[in-house]
């Protein structure tokens, strides 16, 4: 089955300044990699995703790469704001939409 | 996106019985999924509910221990069966709409076993 592997555990980032956080997977049929953020006692929310046929997708502050020949993609959040603190996971699935998770960066901004 | 809701949010329960869950959805949904996320761990899939078949359940998980019914295209149930202290965990399911790969999740069900 897919392993998806994600970098780091934890993430402290002064405000204002960037957030990058990596995930490898092992299936390389594996082609939809959407990113969760939960917040404390709340549900996994999508803050975005790519699918296989697109290398780079922006939503404001936050873009996500994908490098299909490595198997790696990764979150870039910009201007990190105290808001941005949560627990982020990584996914990975293949045409059967079962999702395999990271296993989550925590991450805080510090004001 | 649809609006999802899970009863009960939360549940202590004694070591040995059994829980059921909801899920219901505002609208039809083409997948519905069940996710295990123990305490300060990441989510794990116990099985994609088929409706008016049987549950497709991933390595580790069997029907025995975690009955899942769902008898229509907005509504799913799961079963905690025997449980023990290791099954406290959050319990979420979620679904998948339309034609796209997009996920979205229930509010979870906070299980604590005694």
């Amino acid at each position: 089955g897919e392993n998806v592997e994600q970098h780091p555990s934890t993430l402290s980032v002064q405000e204002g300044d960037s957030a990058v956080i990596k995930c490898t997977y092992s299936d390389s049929a594996s082609n939809y990699f959407p990113w969760y953020k939960q917040e404390l006692g709340k549900r996994p929310q999508l803050i975005i995703d790519i699918r296989s046929n697109v290398g780079e997708k922006k939503d404001q502050r936050i873009a996500v790469t994908l490098n299909k020949t490595a198997k790696h993609f990764s979150l870039h959040i910009t201007e990190t704001q105290p808001e941005d603190s949560a627990v982020y996971f990584c996914a990975a699935s293949t045409r059967d939409y079962k999702l395999s998770f990271g296993a989550g960066t925590t991450v805080t901004v510090r004001a | 996106s649809a609006v999802i809701s899970q009863k009960p949010s939360r549940d202590i329960c004694q070591r040995g019985t059994s829980l059921t869950i909801q899920c219901q959805v505002d609208s039809q949904v083409t997948m519905m999924f069940w996710y295990r996320q123990q305490p300060g761990q990441s989510l794990t899939l116990i099985a994609t509910a088929n409706q008016g078949s049987e549950a497709t359940y991933e390595s580790g998980f069997v029907i025995d221990k975690f009955p899942i019914s769902r008898p229509n295209l907005t509504f799913s149930t799961l079963t905690v069966s025997n449980m023990s202290p290791e099954d406290s965990s959050i319990y979420l399911c979620s679904v998948r709409t339309g034609a796209t790969d997009t996920q979205y999740f229930g509010p979870g069900t906070r299980l604590t076993v005694l």
